[in-house]
């Protein structure tokens, strides 16, 4: 599964759209990029996945740029709820490492008042 | 509509001692996985299980042993408790390439 970089920690103010960036330069054609958060105490939660082209759903939004090296995650108006570790994971659908979700260290999202 | 469920949420061992964490999902999800999570850490996997019958392991598999008991169930062992397994665990299933993956609420684990 291809490596991902993202920063440590990002703040938001609320109302406003949190923009998540993640570097995955070594993604292959196959590769997928899924995007989880884990709020304080919780177990992870899936948000949102995307191969190629941009993808919505009622949680956020995916940005893959053309050469698909990197992507931005968009929350489109973000509350204090929304205040967690957002994890940027790379991996295949099938086949190879299909069973295995790899986890960073993510990027700490704080949304302020 | 449970999902994942973790039991039990806290825990509190001494040093070699031994338990179970149970694991059950609702959601007829082939695979199964046990993480663990280190304060300021990323999740690490423990172990996973592909499917009924098969487990497998994961980045830091010592000092564990698993079993997939059915296809609901998949138990995290510690034969003999040591203060580096002081975490929190976590546990999750999901579809045979099904890109989702479902985590219970975690078992905090104390070993002193």
């Amino acid at each position: 599964d291809a490596k991902t970089t993202q920063p440590t920690s990002m703040d938001c103010a609320e109302g406003r759209a949190a923009n998540l960036p993640c570097n995955h330069s070594t993604i292959s054609g196959n590769e997928y990029v899924y995007w989880y958060r884990q709020i304080h105490s919780q177990g992870p939660q899936y948000i949102i996945h995307g191969l190629k082209n941009n993808e919505t759903n009622e949680m956020a939004s995916l940005i893959i740029t053309e050469d698909r090296k990197s992507s931005t995650l968009i929350l489109p108006h973000a509350t204090l709820r929304d205040t967690a570790v957002y994890y940027c994971i790379v991996r295949v659908v099938s086949g190879g490492s299909n069973y295995k979700l790899t986890f960073g260290k993510g990027t700490l999202l704080t949304v302020n008042p | 509509n449970a999902g994942v469920t973790q039991t039990p949420k806290f825990q509190v061992l001494k040093t070699g001692q031994s338990m179970t964490l149970q694991c059950a999902q609702d959601m007829n999800h082939n695979s199964m996985y046990w993480y663990r999570q280190d304060p300021g850490m990323g999740l690490r996997l423990i172990y996973y299980s592909a499917s009924e019958g098969t487990t497998d392991k994961g980045e830091v598999p010592n000092g564990y042993n698993v079993s997939r008991l059915n296809k609901r169930e998949f138990s995290l062992r510690l034969e003999s408790a040591a203060p580096s397994q002081t975490s929190v665990y976590f546990c999750a299933s999901s579809g045979g390439t099904v890109i989702e993956a479902f985590f219970g609420q975690g078992t905090r684990l104390t070993v002193v």
